[in-house]
Protein backbone atom coordinates (compact mmCIF):
# COMPACT_ATOMS: atom_id res chain seq x y z
CA UNK A 1 0.00 0.00 0.00
CA UNK A 2 0.40 3.68 -0.12
CA UNK A 3 1.59 6.13 2.75
CA UNK A 4 1.28 9.89 1.33
CA UNK A 5 1.56 12.56 4.03
CA UNK A 6 1.21 16.19 3.17
CA UNK A 7 0.66 19.19 5.89
CA UNK A 8 -2.80 20.03 6.34
CA UNK A 9 -3.08 23.85 5.31
CA UNK A 10 -0.94 27.00 4.23
CA UNK A 11 -1.45 30.31 4.02
CA UNK A 12 0.73 33.05 2.07
CA UNK A 13 0.69 36.36 0.82
CA UNK A 14 -0.25 37.04 -3.21
CA UNK A 15 2.77 37.47 -5.18
CA UNK A 16 4.99 35.23 -2.77
CA UNK A 17 6.16 31.87 -2.74
CA UNK A 18 5.31 28.77 -0.89
CA UNK A 19 6.42 25.17 -1.25
CA UNK A 20 4.19 22.09 -0.19
CA UNK A 21 6.25 19.25 0.51
CA UNK A 22 5.11 15.42 0.42
CA UNK A 23 6.92 12.07 1.73
CA UNK A 24 5.66 8.89 0.60
CA UNK A 25 6.23 5.22 1.54
CA UNK A 26 5.35 3.20 -1.31
CA UNK A 27 5.39 -0.49 -2.03
CA UNK A 28 5.74 -0.03 -6.02
CA UNK A 29 6.25 3.05 -7.73
CA UNK A 30 5.56 4.16 -10.92
CA UNK A 31 5.21 8.08 -10.64
CA UNK A 32 4.52 11.05 -8.45
CA UNK A 33 1.60 13.72 -9.41
CA UNK A 34 0.51 16.78 -7.81
CA UNK A 35 -2.97 17.66 -8.65
CA UNK A 36 -5.02 20.74 -7.93
CA UNK A 37 -8.82 20.91 -6.58
CA UNK A 38 -10.83 23.78 -6.16
CA UNK A 39 -13.64 22.84 -3.96
CA UNK A 40 -16.60 20.90 -5.77
CA UNK A 41 -14.76 20.14 -8.97
CA UNK A 42 -12.55 17.50 -10.12
CA UNK A 43 -8.62 17.47 -9.66
CA UNK A 44 -6.79 18.99 -12.43
CA UNK A 45 -3.57 17.76 -13.25
CA UNK A 46 -0.33 20.15 -12.20
CA UNK A 47 2.79 18.28 -12.72
CA UNK A 48 4.59 14.43 -13.24
CA UNK A 49 7.84 13.42 -11.51
CA UNK A 50 9.32 9.93 -12.64
CA UNK A 51 12.96 10.64 -12.47
CA UNK A 52 15.00 12.77 -9.44
CA UNK A 53 15.23 16.59 -10.09
CA UNK A 54 12.93 19.57 -10.68
CA UNK A 55 10.13 19.53 -13.55
CA UNK A 56 9.40 23.50 -14.24
CA UNK A 57 5.90 24.42 -15.65
CA UNK A 58 5.13 28.07 -15.60
CA UNK A 59 4.83 29.15 -12.20
CA UNK A 60 4.58 26.02 -11.06
CA UNK A 61 7.58 23.32 -10.23
CA UNK A 62 7.73 20.07 -8.56
CA UNK A 63 11.01 18.05 -7.09
CA UNK A 64 10.93 14.22 -6.60
CA UNK A 65 14.04 12.34 -4.16
CA UNK A 66 12.98 8.73 -4.62
CA UNK A 67 15.52 7.49 -2.63
CA UNK A 68 13.94 10.20 0.09
CA UNK A 69 10.82 9.15 -0.79
CA UNK A 70 9.92 13.15 -0.87
CA UNK A 71 8.40 15.51 -3.62
CA UNK A 72 7.57 19.16 -3.22
CA UNK A 73 5.37 21.20 -5.56
CA UNK A 74 6.35 24.97 -5.11
CA UNK A 75 4.41 27.59 -6.50
CA UNK A 76 5.94 31.28 -7.38
CA UNK A 77 4.01 34.32 -8.20
CA UNK A 78 0.92 33.44 -5.92
CA UNK A 79 -2.23 34.55 -6.94
CA UNK A 80 -5.74 34.94 -5.62
CA UNK A 81 -6.77 32.33 -7.90
CA UNK A 82 -4.11 29.68 -6.14
CA UNK A 83 -6.14 29.26 -3.18
CA UNK A 84 -7.37 25.23 -3.89
CA UNK A 85 -6.48 22.06 -2.09
CA UNK A 86 -3.36 20.60 -3.78
CA UNK A 87 -2.62 16.72 -3.99
CA UNK A 88 0.37 15.29 -4.18
CA UNK A 89 -0.62 11.72 -5.56
CA UNK A 90 1.44 8.28 -5.92
CA UNK A 91 1.03 5.89 -9.09
CA UNK A 92 1.93 1.88 -8.79
CA UNK A 93 2.65 -0.38 -11.20
CA UNK A 94 -0.56 -0.94 -12.46
CA UNK A 95 -1.61 2.90 -12.45
CA UNK A 96 -3.53 3.05 -9.31
CA UNK A 97 -3.03 6.32 -7.94
CA UNK A 98 -3.11 6.30 -4.32
CA UNK A 99 -3.80 10.67 -2.55
CA UNK A 100 -2.37 12.11 0.22
CA UNK A 101 -5.16 13.94 2.50
CA UNK A 102 -4.28 17.37 0.04
CA UNK A 103 -2.89 20.80 1.20
CA UNK A 104 -5.22 23.23 1.62
CA UNK A 105 -3.49 26.81 0.04
CA UNK A 106 -4.77 30.40 1.44
CA UNK A 107 -3.74 33.05 -0.63
CA UNK A 108 -4.30 36.58 0.94
CA UNK A 109 -4.04 39.96 -0.45
CA UNK B 1 -7.85 15.58 -26.31
CA UNK B 2 -8.18 12.78 -23.97
CA UNK B 3 -11.89 14.17 -22.20
CA UNK B 4 -13.70 12.28 -19.48
CA UNK B 5 -17.35 12.89 -19.25
CA UNK B 6 -18.85 12.02 -15.92
CA UNK B 7 -23.23 12.47 -15.47
CA UNK B 8 -24.91 13.61 -13.69
CA UNK B 9 -22.85 16.33 -11.43
CA UNK B 10 -25.54 16.06 -8.41
CA UNK B 11 -28.21 13.71 -7.99
CA UNK B 12 -30.23 13.82 -4.90
CA UNK B 13 -31.83 10.30 -3.79
CA UNK B 14 -34.20 9.09 -0.82
CA UNK B 15 -32.62 6.13 1.10
CA UNK B 16 -33.08 3.06 -0.10
CA UNK B 17 -33.17 3.59 -3.93
CA UNK B 18 -30.30 3.12 -6.27
CA UNK B 19 -28.34 5.45 -8.38
CA UNK B 20 -26.06 4.89 -11.42
CA UNK B 21 -23.36 7.10 -12.49
CA UNK B 22 -22.50 7.52 -15.87
CA UNK B 23 -18.38 7.73 -16.90
CA UNK B 24 -17.69 7.87 -20.66
CA UNK B 25 -14.20 8.91 -22.79
CA UNK B 26 -15.33 11.16 -25.27
CA UNK B 27 -12.08 10.40 -27.57
CA UNK B 28 -10.39 7.97 -26.49
CA UNK B 29 -10.59 3.92 -25.88
CA UNK B 30 -9.95 3.47 -21.95
CA UNK B 31 -9.31 -0.19 -21.12
CA UNK B 32 -9.38 0.99 -17.54
CA UNK B 33 -11.31 2.86 -15.65
CA UNK B 34 -10.86 3.85 -11.57
CA UNK B 35 -13.80 5.27 -9.49
CA UNK B 36 -13.34 7.38 -6.67
CA UNK B 37 -14.99 8.17 -3.18
CA UNK B 38 -14.11 11.84 -2.28
CA UNK B 39 -15.72 13.02 1.68
CA UNK B 40 -15.64 16.69 2.52
CA UNK B 41 -12.04 17.68 3.59
CA UNK B 42 -11.09 14.90 3.14
CA UNK B 43 -8.21 12.94 -0.12
CA UNK B 44 -9.56 11.07 -2.88
CA UNK B 45 -10.10 7.26 -2.15
CA UNK B 46 -10.05 4.43 -4.89
CA UNK B 47 -12.67 2.27 -4.50
CA UNK B 48 -12.15 -0.08 -7.35
CA UNK B 49 -10.65 -0.99 -10.52
CA UNK B 50 -12.74 -1.67 -13.57
CA UNK B 51 -11.62 -2.95 -16.69
CA UNK B 52 -13.58 -3.51 -19.83
CA UNK B 53 -14.85 -6.73 -20.33
CA UNK B 54 -14.18 -7.84 -17.02
CA UNK B 55 -15.30 -7.86 -13.42
CA UNK B 56 -13.95 -5.40 -11.68
CA UNK B 57 -11.23 -4.64 -8.90
CA UNK B 58 -12.53 -3.68 -5.86
CA UNK B 59 -10.44 -2.24 -3.01
CA UNK B 60 -10.24 -3.33 0.57
CA UNK B 61 -13.46 -2.36 2.37
CA UNK B 62 -15.64 -1.19 -0.60
CA UNK B 63 -18.63 -3.75 -0.97
CA UNK B 64 -19.10 -4.88 -4.24
CA UNK B 65 -22.53 -5.92 -3.98
CA UNK B 66 -23.67 -2.23 -2.72
CA UNK B 67 -21.36 -0.76 -5.69
CA UNK B 68 -22.28 -2.34 -8.69
CA UNK B 69 -19.38 -1.51 -11.60
CA UNK B 70 -19.96 -2.16 -15.03
CA UNK B 71 -17.72 -1.43 -18.00
CA UNK B 72 -18.87 -3.26 -21.00
CA UNK B 73 -17.34 -0.95 -23.48
CA UNK B 74 -14.33 0.89 -24.00
CA UNK B 75 -15.59 4.16 -23.42
CA UNK B 76 -17.96 3.50 -20.91
CA UNK B 77 -18.30 2.45 -17.52
CA UNK B 78 -20.89 2.65 -14.49
CA UNK B 79 -21.05 2.88 -11.35
CA UNK B 80 -24.65 1.68 -9.22
CA UNK B 81 -25.05 2.79 -5.04
CA UNK B 82 -27.42 -0.13 -4.76
CA UNK B 83 -30.32 0.65 -1.65
CA UNK B 84 -28.31 4.58 -1.19
CA UNK B 85 -27.48 5.51 2.57
CA UNK B 86 -27.14 8.93 3.85
CA UNK B 87 -23.31 7.91 4.86
CA UNK B 88 -23.13 7.10 0.94
CA UNK B 89 -23.42 10.94 0.57
CA UNK B 90 -20.44 11.85 -1.24
CA UNK B 91 -18.29 13.16 -4.34
CA UNK B 92 -17.74 10.50 -6.47
CA UNK B 93 -14.86 10.61 -9.40
CA UNK B 94 -14.02 8.49 -12.15
CA UNK B 95 -10.80 8.56 -14.20
CA UNK B 96 -9.67 6.76 -17.29
CA UNK B 97 -6.53 5.31 -18.38
CA UNK B 98 -5.26 5.83 -22.37
CA UNK B 99 -3.76 2.49 -23.97
CA UNK B 100 -0.39 2.63 -23.81
CA UNK B 101 -0.31 5.66 -21.32
CA UNK B 102 3.31 6.39 -19.97
CA UNK B 103 3.98 10.12 -18.58
CA UNK B 104 0.38 11.34 -19.02
CA UNK B 105 -1.69 11.73 -16.08
CA UNK B 106 -5.13 10.15 -15.58
CA UNK B 107 -8.13 11.76 -17.14
CA UNK B 108 -10.64 12.99 -14.35
CA UNK B 109 -14.39 13.52 -14.94
CA UNK B 110 -15.93 16.28 -13.23
CA UNK B 111 -17.34 14.33 -10.81
CA UNK B 112 -20.76 13.43 -8.82
CA UNK B 113 -21.85 14.79 -5.64
CA UNK B 114 -24.35 12.62 -4.29
CA UNK B 115 -26.56 13.62 -1.40
CA UNK B 116 -28.58 10.58 0.15
CA UNK B 117 -31.83 11.80 2.07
Amino acid sequence: GQNIDQPTEMTATEGAIVQINCTYQTSGFNGLFWYQQHAGEAPTFLSYNVLDGLEEKGRFSSFLSRSKGYSYLLLKELQMKDSASYLCAVRDGDYKLSFGAGTTVTVRA
Amino acid sequence: GAVVSQHPSRVICKSGTSVKIECRSLDFQATTMFWYRQFPKQSLMLMATSNEGSKATYEQGVEKDKFLINHASLTLSTLTVTSAHPEDSSFYICSAKTPGQGSEPLHFGNGTRLTVT
